[in-house]
């Protein structure tokens, strides 16, 4: 299973840009890379997905560079509601049940301040 | 979007005592769902892979005798923690993902279970 490493957490300021990266150096061909957000006391939440390139939704944009051996989570003009633990699964979805897509790491705890 | 449903959202059991969640998919039909369990500050941690008419696929280290989990239809599944003790308190969360080809998963608002 690919390993995923990000930033323990990271602070900023309600209006700004955040980017979150994360590292998964043996991602396999088939491995897709999902973020997911999730608030004290609640399940996750999904927050989007991609396999390679850009993709960006309502949300948020995720950057995937062409040795796929990393990404990074753009979310724009953070508020205070985003405070959340962030996390990046890298796996395939299709195999195994979708197992093998579902090992969270640690995550990144993102407090933004006022 | 697709809603999964947890109950109860908290319950408090005596030690010795089994404890039953059921999980369930709203608004779609899911063959597996997944369960987890996460510790205070912690990560979530699989546990178990729930396949409807099926039996359940347990993680390494899961005692399957301990987490009873059955898959009853395509649209529920329960997680039964027998003699539960107070190392099994705990926040469990479970999630499904539609049988159509979408790639997502979605989880429900998870279960806090304490053991006094």
């Amino acid at each position: 299973l690919a390993k995923t490493t990000q930033p323990i957490s990271m602070d900023s300021y309600e209006g700004q840009e955040v980017n979150i990266t994360c590292s998964h150096n043996n991602i396999a061909t088939n491995d897709y890379i999902t973020w997911y957000q999730q608030f004290p006391s609640q399940g996750p939440r999904f927050i989007i997905q991609g396999y390679k390139t850009k993709v960006t939704n309502e949300v948020a944009s995720l950057f995937i560079p062409a040795d796929r051996k990393s990404s990074t989570l753009s979310l724009p003009r953070v508020s205070l509601s985003d405070t959340a633990v962030y996390y990046c699964l890298v796996g395939d979805p299709l195999m195994d049940m979708g197992r093998r897509a579902l090992t969270f790491g640690s995550g990144t705890r993102l407090q933004v301040q006022p | 979007g697709a809603v999964v449903s947890q109950h109860p959202s908290w319950v408090i059991c005596k030690s010795g005592t089994s404890v039953k969640i059921e999980c369930r998919s709203l608004d779609f039909q899911a063959t597996t769902m997944f369960w987890y369990r996460q510790f205070p500050k912690q990560s979530l941690m699989l546990m178990a892979t729930s396949n409807e008419g099926s039996k359940a696929t347990y993680e390494q280290g899961v005692e399957k005798d301990k987490f009873l989990i059955n898959h009853a239809s395509l649209t529920l599944s329960t997680l039964t923690v027998t003699s539960a003790h107070p190392e099994d308190s705990s926040f469990y969360i479970c999630s499904a993902r539609p049988d159509s080809l979408s790639y997502e998963q979605y989880f429900g608002p998870g279960t806090r279970l304490t053991v006094t």
